[in-house]
């Protein structure tokens, strides 16, 4: 089945600084890939969606200069956290469909804590 | 190792009936479980969730239903609608891990 690669798995950085996470679909060609955010034993909150060579849509209350996404090839989608405070410390998740009616494959998830 | 599995990858059920999508599970420290709806083209959004202390949950049509000791969880839709058309993940969680399942494809026909 199509695999979604995400890196990294977990990471810890200092308050003001920014973190890379990146979305890779290693077998197909990820027209859509979404972004969320998850805290422990709440449910999964959907941040933004990304679709190759255009802006990501944001939901509301996201913060798009903070949450900078992007989606630059068919197989590739960042999300960089800037300027980290502790209260982004959160577990995110990608995922991703290669094509309208498709299912959705997620990657494994990144933990991040900001100190 | 595919910890959540959702071994069936399409249900189809008719208009009014009940749909069970089946959701199985390997790692005993799960203590809290989701399932989410996911429409074409949209991101997925949650349905309903359990706790493991909990073997049934219910909300309007939806019921989930958690046996522990079988390691297997099942969402309950009756009566289906057509708008119930989707595809549903089930997803399970310890510690800040979340774990999806690879989706099951819910028709309902009239």
């Amino acid at each position: 089945g199509a695999v979604v690669s995400q890196h990294p798995s977990r990471v810890i950085c200092k308050s003001g600084t920014s973190v890379k996470i990146e979305c890779r679909s290693l077998d197909f060609q990820a027209t859509t890939m979404f972004w969320y955010r998850q805290f422990p034993k709440q449910s999964l909150m959907l941040m933004a969606t990304s679709n190759e060579g255009s802006k990501a849509t944001y939901e509301q209350g996201v913060e798009k200069d903070k949450f900078l996404i992007n989606h630059a090839s068919l197989t590739l989608s960042t999300l960089t956290v800037t300027s980290a405070h502790p209260e982004d410390s959160s577990f995110y998740i990608c995922s991703a469909s290669y094509s309208y009616n498709e299912k959705l494959f997620f990657g494994s998830g990144t933990q991040l804590s900001v100190l | 190792d595919q910890q959540v599995k959702q071994n069936s990858p399409s249900l189809s059920v008719q208009e009014g009936r009940i749909s069970i999508l089946n959701c199985d599970y390997t790692n005993s420290m799960f203590d809290y479980f989701l399932w989410y709806k996911k429409y074409p083209a949209e991101g997925p959004t949650f349905l309903i969730s359990i706790s493991s202390i909990k073997d049934k949950n219910e909300d309007g049509r939806f019921t989930v239903f958690l046996n522990k000791s079988a390691k297997h969880l099942s969402l309950h839709i009756v009566p289906s609608q057509p708008g119930d058309s989707a595809v549903y993940f089930c997803a399970a969680t310890y510690t800040d891990k979340l774990i999806f399942g690879t989706g099951t494809r819910l028709q309902v026909f009239p």
